[in-house]
């Protein structure tokens, strides 16, 4: 079955770019997928980031936008996040998660990756 | 943004009540409104989506009813591994957006 696999350096200084990489496995990356980037810092909701399509077309959260660049590898099968500039209120863990497209229509997301605590601090 | 309002921010219940968890949001979302179970450590699972629609595997006592603007998510009767954190997410407009979380404790 599909499975999604988060990695990435769990210390990130501040002011840095925070970097990191979903794998997927057991099923395509192209359509009808969409690929997200979502966060939860500890003890608070969730907070979506953004997603990427396999044509390259990304959407990503107002509050977000001009620090945040997605990218995906076809050839790989995996999908990539930067969030440039972080500070402490950027620690969070990071999940990517699958969301399809059926018909014109998003579907929620129904597989998700084990998440990857990232920790922002000198 | 759509902003999601979920009440109860926490809910106390015993094994086999019937519990009930509100979602409202700010404009209409078109049914497109899912429901997530998390559980400590671990990554949100998908119950329901597109309102009404059970995931498959989960059990037929979650039910996701509602339109317009107010959602809710029943539980017909509590069983021990219901115990976790409940989570709204509307899919209706880019960027999506999250309730503030139910928590679902023994009482």
């Amino acid at each position: 079955q599909v499975q999604l696999q988060e990695s990435g350096p769990g210390l990130v200084r501040p002011s840095e770019t925070l970097s990191l990489t979903c794998s997927i496995s057991g099923g395509s990356i192209n359509s009808p997928y969409y690929w997200s980037w979502i966060r939860q810092p500890p003890g608070k909701a969730l907070e979506w980031i953004g997603f990427i399509h396999y044509t390259g077309t990304t959407i990503y959260s107002p509050s977000l936008t001009g620090r945040v660049t997605m990218s995906i590898d076809t050839s790989t099968n995996q999908i990539s996040l930067k969030l440039n500039s972080v500070t402490t209120a950027d620690t969070a863990v990071y999940y990517c998660a699958r969301d399809p497209f059926w018909s014109g229509i998003h579907d929620g997301f129904d597989i998700w990756g084990q998440g990857t605590m990232v920790t922002v601090s000198s | 943004d759509v902003q999601m309002t979920q009440f109860p921010s926490t809910l106390s219940a015993s094994i086999g009540d019937r519990v009930t968890i509100t979602c409202r949001a700010s404009q209409g979302v078109n049914n497109l409104l899912a429901w997530y179970q998390q559980k400590p450590g671990k990554a949100p699972k998908l119950l329901i989506h597109k309102a009404s629609i059970l995931e498959i595997g989960v059990p037929s006592r979650f039910s996701g009813s509602g339109s317009g603007t107010e959602f809710t998510l029943t539980i017909s009767s509590l069983q021990p591994d219901d115990f976790a954190t409940y989570y709204c997410q509307q899919y209706d407009s880019y960027g999506y957006t999250f309730g503030q979380g139910t928590k679902l404790e023994i009482k």
